[in-house]
């Protein structure tokens, strides 16, 4: 079955520094999606970064980068250059191989980023 | 350009009650549609999902139903309400088929308290 960790609960930044956020998974299929959703306080899911699991290269959007070793299983999630806006709840997911696209999601991290 | 929109965004009901919550996409057209809940301070668990009208997919054994009357709209209910029905749900719309990396895409979510 396919699943998700995250281990950090919590994280701390202090402002214009990079973080990373962990995420491993397990799956047997060869075929995979890898993302990451930001949580604010308000609740909304936001939609950060997107890594397939044939793609060559790392996923980069901005400031968000996700540092993809396939081998390891891993899927960490870096924050360049972190703002007080950062601070949020981050989820990693993978979908399931399918027609509906099912996203199954990790426990989540909590980032808090400090003046 | 999508959007999607749920409602009402806080609910208070108490044990026994019926339950209903909407969601509706806009600007686009056959999309896959999902229920999660996160529970306080978890990640998200897939209630349902559905790839057409009709068309229902339940994860998890529960007190809750869905229902997809029509194509850009997704309904969750209940009979009666449990205490373990509280928590945050979360309404989602991806792009059908492979032409997409299947992110999904958040409604602003529905906090629920059974009393």
């Amino acid at each position: 079955a396919q699943k998700i960790t995250q281990t950090q609960p919590g994280m701390f930044v202090q402002e214009k520094e990079a973080v990373t956020l962990d995420c491993t998974y397990d799956t047997s299929d060869p075929s995979y999606g890898l993302f990451w959703y930001k949580q604010p306080s308000s609740g909304e899911m936001i939609f950060l970064i997107y890594q397939g699991s044939y793609d060559q290269q790392n996923a980069t959007e901005g400031r968000y980068s996700l540092n993809f070793q396939k081998a390891r299983k891993s899927a960490n999630l870096v924050i360049s250059a972190s703002q007080l806006g950062d601070s949020a709840m981050y989820f990693c997911a993978m979908r399931e191989r399918g027609n509906t696209d099912k996203l199954i999601f990790g426990t989540g991290t909590r980032l808090q980023v400090f003046p | 350009s999508q959007t999607i929109h749920q409602w009402p965004a806080t609910l208070v009901q108490p044990v026994g009650s019926p339950l209903s919550l909407e969601c509706t996409v806009e600007g686009t057209s056959n999309p896959n549609l999902y229920w999660y809940r996160q529970a306080a301070g978890r990640g998200l668990q897939l209630l349902f999902y559905s790839v057409g009208i009709g068309q229902i997919s339940s994860e998890v054994p529960q007190n809750l139903s869905a229902s997809r009357p029509q194509d850009r709209q997704f309904i969750l209910s209940s009979k009666k309400l449990l205490l373990s029905d509280s928590g945050f749900y979360l309404c989602a719309w991806s792009v059908s088929g492979r032409a997409s990396a299947g992110e999904l895409f958040f409604g602003e979510g529905s906090r629920l308290t059974v009393l």
